[in-house]
């Protein structure tokens, strides 16, 4: 079956250190976006990226950073330099980088805690 | 900002009631997008509608558009405990989706 997926499901992270949370999908679609999500909250475009080798920053993109060597792929990176990292990362993709009318698909998440 | 505010923050229903859930905007759009989230997991997309048009239905869903409001809204008919999830709406201008702060549906047997 076609989707999205992301691991790991739960990861933990010490101070100082950084992590990179996986996102892979196969559904061939051009465009893949990372979203942060705080209790309550809606979602927080982290950066999106439209084709490989090119991504642009989102509403809050400071502390992290993101690749897109592979058109299936798009890790992000949540560095020691995001000071509140404790979230709800979603990542998405949509079949066309400028189709408007193209929903998101999501994978099913992960949760990254400070120890 | 085109980011959707939904309304209200959390409706608790029985089973077989009907859910409204409304949804507005600061911007113009060109489509609106309703999503779901079961609890700790990702979104997914239930319905779309587009600039030009005022009503649509999937299902159990109906969505309506009210351009000149910059509101639209989501009816869940005959709803059931199934349906227990947060419900967002994402305005869809030219740049990318944003998304709201949800309404939080839950449904009692």
């Amino acid at each position: 079956d076609g989707g999205i997926t992301q691991s790991p499901k739960y990861l933990f992270r010490k101070e100082g250190q950084n992590v990179t949370l996986s996102c892979e999908q196969n559904l061939n679609h051009d465009a893949m976006y990372w979203y942060r999500q705080d209790p309550g909250q809606g979602l927080r475009l982290i950066y999106y990226s439209q084709i490989v080798n090119d991504f642009q920053k989102g509403d809050i993109a400071e502390g992290y950073s993101v690749s897109r060597e592979k058109k299936e792929s798009f890790p992000l990176t949540v560095t020691s330099a995001q000071k509140n990292p404790t979230a709800f990362y979603l990542c998405a993709s949509s079949i066309q980088p400028n189709g408007v009318d193209q929903p998101q698909h999501f994978g099913d998440g992960t949760r990254l805690s400070i120890l | 900002s085109q980011q959707g505010e939904e309304d209200p923050q959390a409706l608790s229903i029985q089973e077989g009631e009907n859910a409204t859930m409304n949804c507005s905007y600061k911007t113009s759009i060109n489509n609106l997008q309703w999503y779901r989230q079961n609890s700790g997991r990702g979104l997914v997309h239930l319905i779309l509608i587009r600039s030009n048009e005022r009503e649509k239905h999937s299902g159990r869903l109906r969505v309506t558009l009210d351009t000149s409001k910059k509101s639209s809204s989501l009816l869940i008919t005959a709803s059931r405990a199934a349906d227990t999830a947060s419900y967002f709406c994402a305005p869809r201008g030219y740049s990318t989706l944003t998304f709201g702060k949800g309404t939080m549906l839950l449904v009692s047997p």
